[in-house]
């Protein structure tokens, strides 16, 4: 089974931040992940999938990059809207996620 | 644009079984492969299987063979994922997802079923 590892699990930050979430996989996967969105009692939301292609509707502030094990998710000026949990998906071998990243105000 | 509208909450005893449904509507229900995924309360997401377009062929996460069917009934765009000897580790909600192709991401999911399991 292929392993993702996010970090941080808890990210302080504050409105206008440059924040990057890191997510490596224990395998190589290609460009085989995508990442999601999750607020309190909501269904996760796609943002990113192909390691770097926004979804239609997506704000161009956050965008994607990587390939093989490391990835990265970058909010380039946090939002009041981007406090959530944040969680990548590898689809490269069945499906896994990583355990998710909380992004909160500072 | 699909959207997935999932049945209510449930609360079941130890040892019992749920059966969680997912309905489809607006575009073609036959052309999607669905997902279950579950996540307990505070904690992350869990994939728990897929179903392809015409429900003959199914996959589930080790986790959960032998205790977890999925079905889907084409002629009501109904998904169908049920859960068996169930235990208070399944306390969680289970939503379905739906992907375009079979290795692919989740364009969409549904809101979520609430399922406790307590005694």
């Amino acid at each position: 089974d292929i392993q993702m590892t996010q970090s941080p699990s808890t990210l302080s930050a504050s409105v206008g931040d440059r924040v990057t979430i890191t997510c490596r996989a224990s395998q190589t996967i290609s460009t085989s992940l995508a990442w999601y969105q999750q607020k309190p009692g909501k269904a996760p939301k796609l943002l990113i999938y192909k390691a770097s292609t926004l979804e239609r509707g997506v704000p161009s502030r956050f965008s994607g990059s990587g390939s093989g094990t490391e990835f990265t998710l970058t909010i380039r000026s946090l939002q009041p809207d981007d406090f959530a949990t944040y969680y990548c998906q590898q689809y490269n071998s069945y499906w896994t996620f990583g355990q998710g990243t909380k992004v909160e105000i500072k | 644009q699909v959207q997935l509208v999932q049945s209510g909450a449930e609360v079941k005893k130890p040892g019992a079984s749920v059966k969680v449904s997912c309905k489809a509507s607006g575009d073609t229900f036959t052309s999607f492969y669905m997902h279950w995924v579950r996540q307990a309360p505070g904690q992350g997401l869990e994939w728990m299987g897929i179903i392809n377009p015409s429900g003959d062929r199914t996959s589930y996460a080790q986790n959960f063979q032998g205790r977890v069917t999925m079905t889907r009934d084409t002629s009501t765009s109904t998904l169908y994922m049920e859960l068996n000897s169930l235990k208070s580790e399944d306390t969680a909600v289970y939503y379905c997802a739906v992907a375009a192709r079979p290795n692919w991401f989740f364009d969409l999911w549904g809101r979520g079923t609430l399922v406790t399991v307590s005694s």
